[in-house]
């Protein structure tokens, strides 16, 4: 069974175009969570998405940023015109429905940099 | 969810038991305690988690106090792969789901 899946690994991006960061959930997930993690600093929740619907977009910034994932296909977590300050590591993470406890499993992660 | 408080950083020798507290005080009855680990520029790994037993696999052991509000993660046979940043995370079983993750302990096992 093969993990979370992230593409691209490493992706750059000048100042102003937009970055799409793609997360594969484990088979037989259909819960997905974007976390991000700032240079030097801890892991801070974006997102949690079930197909088709967002469920907790609490921590996603208010603009440039968006999320989705479809019925069919990966996880897209967008951002549009691209700044300094967003360059960080992203990680994806899966976990299934309907057990009692949710462990989520983790991505390599998507390292970002915008130049 | 509750607050967790840990230290921020701990050695172990290699081979040796590595055992990593976690104090949650204010945790309620419906709040599970989850720790994870992040190996240097890699995904965040899950370990183990309970409610209120002591519980084990094949990565560590957890156990948690009669009260509840402090637990240890006990790695039995800490290897130099085990340094990593360790995270506590009370969770409600049911609430929100997303993992809210503090400073950790930094755990570094020493030849």
């Amino acid at each position: 069974n093969a993990g979370v899946m992230q593409n691209p690994r490493h992706l750059v991006r000048r100042r102003g175009q937009e970055a799409r960061l793609r997360c594969s959930p484990m088979k037989g997930h259909s819960h997905v969570y974007w976390y991000r993690q700032l240079p030097e600093e801890g892991l801070k929740f974006m997102v949690y998405l079930q197909k088709e619907n967002i469920i907790d977009e609490s921590g996603m910034p208010k603009e440039r940023f968006s999320a989705e994932f479809p019925k069919e296909g990966p996880s897209i977590l967008r951002i549009q015109q691209v700044v300094r300050g967003d360059s960080a590591a992203y990680f994806c993470a899966s976990s299934i429905t309907g057990t009692e406890t949710y462990e989520q499993y983790f991505g390599p992660g998507t390292r970002l940099t915008v130049t | 969810d509750a607050k967790t408080t840990q230290p921020t950083s701990m050695d172990c020798a290699e081979g040796r038991a590595a055992n990593l507290p976690c104090n949650h005080s204010t945790i309620s009855g419906n709040e599970y305690v989850y720790w994870y680990r992040q190996i240097h520029s890699q995904g965040p790994q899950y370990i183990i988690h309970g409610l209120k037993n002591n519980e084990t696999n094949e990565m560590a052991s957890l156990i948690i106090t009669e009260d509840r509000k402090s637990s240890t993660l006990i790695l039995p046979h800490a290897t130099l792969r085990d340094t990593a940043v360790y995270y506590c995370i009370a969770l409600t079983q049911g609430g929100s789901e997303k993992l809210v993750f503090g400073k950790g302990t930094k755990l570094t096992v020493n030849p």
